[in-house]
C-alpha cells in the first residue's frame, strides 16, 4: 500500500526562524513529488520535483527530492506570519494517482 | 478561464439522504480526483480517474461512487449519507507533460458538507 508521511505534524516558530518540513514516501511507480500550501481554503501549488538532488527555489522557499532515500524537504527561511499555514506534500505515480500526506501545520508567531 | 468548478459550496444533509457533488474542469486534463479533508487533517483520496470511462478507488472509497463519462466532468455520489461523511470535499484535476516531466494539480474551492 502506498504511503506518504509528513513530519512533524505541527510546529510553532518565531518570525525570522528557519523551518524544515519532511515528506517521506513509499509509492509504487513514483513519478513526482508536489508541495502545496493551504490557508483555510483550497491548496495552492508551491513546487513539483521529479529529479533527485536538484533544488527548486521560490523566494524564501526551497525544496529538494532524494529519490534514493525516498524523501523530500521543504525549507522556509526568514519566516513571516504570512507563512502560517498547513503544508502538504503529495506523491504522483505513473498511473495518475495523487496521494497526499497528513500535512504539517506551521504557526509563525510575531 | 474557470479551472476546476465545484458545486455546491455548502450543503446540509440528513442521515440517509443522497446527493451528488459536481466537479467540472475546462483544462482538458486527463486526471481528476476527489478528496475529503477532516478538521486538522490532510487530504484523503476517495476516488480518482485517469480518463473518461476509467475510475479507481483511493484510500477511503466506502460510501461513495463516481463516474467519468466525459473528460470535463467527474461527479461524486454519496448514497445513504452518514455523520462520518461530514467533511470538506475537494475536487482536483492534473496532467502529465511527458516533454518536460511536468505536472501540477489544480483544485476546486471545496464543498463543506454536514450530515445531521
Amino acid at each position: 500500500e502506498d504511503k506518504v508521511v509528513q513530519s512533524p505534524l505541527s510546529l510553532v516558530v518565531h518570525e525570522g526562524d528557519t523551518v524544515t518540513l519532511n515528506c517521506s514516501y513509499e509509492v509504487t511507480n513514483f513519478r513526482s513529488l508536489l508541495w502545496y500550501k493551504q490557508e483555510k481554503k483550497a491548496p495552492t501549488f508551491l513546487f513539483m520535483l521529479t529529479s533527485s538532488g536538484i533544488e527548486k527555489k521560490s523566494g524564501r522557499l526551497s525544496s529538494i527530492l532524494d529519490k534514493k532515500e525516498l524523501f523530500s524537504i521543504l525549507n522556509i527561511t526568514a519566516t513571516q506570519t504570512g507563512d502560517s499555514a498547513v503544508y502538504l506534500c503529495a506523491a504522483f505515480d505513473s498511473w495518475g494517482k495523487l496521494q497526499f500526506g497528513a500535512g504539517t501545520q506551521v504557526v509563525v508567531t510575531p | 478561464n474557470a479551472g476546476v468548478t465545484q458545486t455546491p459550496k455548502f450543503r446540509i444533509l440528513k442521515i440517509g439522504q443522497s446527493m451528488t457533488l459536481q466537479c467540472a474542469q475546462d483544462m482538458n486534463h486527463n486526471y481528476m480526483y476527489w478528496y475529503r479533508q477532516d478538521p486538522g487533517m490532510g487530504l484523503k483520496l476517495i476516488y480518482y480517474s485517469v480518463g473518461a470511462g476509467i475510475t479507481d478507488k483511493g484510500e477511503v472509497p466506502n460510501g461513495y461512487n463516481v463516474s467519468r463519462s466525459t473528460t470535463e466532468d467527474f461527479p461524486l455520489r454519496l448514497e445513504l449519507a452518514a455523520p462520518s461523511q461530514t467533511s470538506v470535499y475537494f475536487c482536483a484535476s492534473s496532467y502529465w507533460d511527458i516533454s518536460n516531466e511536468n505536472t501540477e494539480a489544480f483544485f476546486g474551492q471545496g464543498t463543506r458538507l454536514t450530515v445531521v
